[in-house]
């Protein structure tokens, strides 16, 4: 089954600066590159996807960019803002199994 | 449009009791998938219904089942409940899971057994 690793754990940055987080995942099968964003008493919702036939797909502040070769794929927030402060997890998705979560990644930006 | 509604949001049990949970996908999603979300375990599968049919099941014990209904409304339930138990129930929906489309949550079930 998908093996997925998500880097940091958490994150502290300035508002105003730039944060990243790298997910690692093992299925080369794996197609559907998907970030989910969950802030507190919420479930998660989606915020940015990305298909194996493209490298970068950016919708305002945030990007995903993939390597296929290397099988990681990256979420870039730039000018974090305080309500970006959530707890973020990627899911690649393989063909017909369920969505695999990371363990998730903490991210607080500080006014 | 309305979301994922899960009920109830919150629920308390006593070890060996039994639960259900419900899930009302988004209006014309027919797959509906359960999540159990713990702060060690992170976002779990539970299982998987599509047209009232389960179409994967995660690695739980039989003590934790689903149904889905025609109008794609579903359910899971916990029977002999365990300490170890209680988390946070996430139903999610989708149009089919080959569409790709990306999974719409809703905002849970928070189940505590005492």
């Amino acid at each position: 089954g998908e093996n997925v690793e998500q880097h940091p754990s958490t994150l502290s940055v300035q508002e105003g600066d730039s944060a990243v987080i790298k997910c690692t995942y093992s299925d080369s099968a794996s197609n559907y590159f998907p970030w989910y964003k969950q802030e507190l008493g919420k479930g998660p919702q989606l915020i940015i996807d990305i298909r194996s036939n493209v490298g970068e797909k950016k919708d305002q502040r945030i990007a995903v960019t993939l390597n296929k070769t290397a099988k990681h794929f990256s979420l870039h927030i730039t000018e974090t803002q305080p309500e970006d402060s959530a707890v973020y997890f990627c899911a690649p998705l393989s063909g017909n199994t369920p969505l695999v979560f990371g363990k998730g990644t903490r991210l607080s930006v500080i006014a | 449009k309305a979301g994922v509604t899960q009920t109830p949001r919150y629920l308390i049990k006593t070890r060996g009791q039994q639960v259900t949970l419900s899930c009302s996908p988004i209006s014309g999603h027919r797959s509906v998938s359960w999540y159990q979300q713990t702060p060690g375990q992170g976002l779990q599968f539970l299982f998987e219904y599509f047209s009232e049919t389960q179409r994967n099941k995660g690695n739980f014990p039989g003590r934790f089942s689903g149904r889905q209904f025609s109008n794609s409304r579903s359910e899971m339930n916990v029977s002999t409940l365990e300490l170890g138990d209680s988390a946070l129930y996430l139903c999610a929906s989708s149009l089919d899971r080959g569409t790709m489309r990306g999974y719409t949550f809703g905002s849970g079930t928070r189940l505590t057994v005492v």
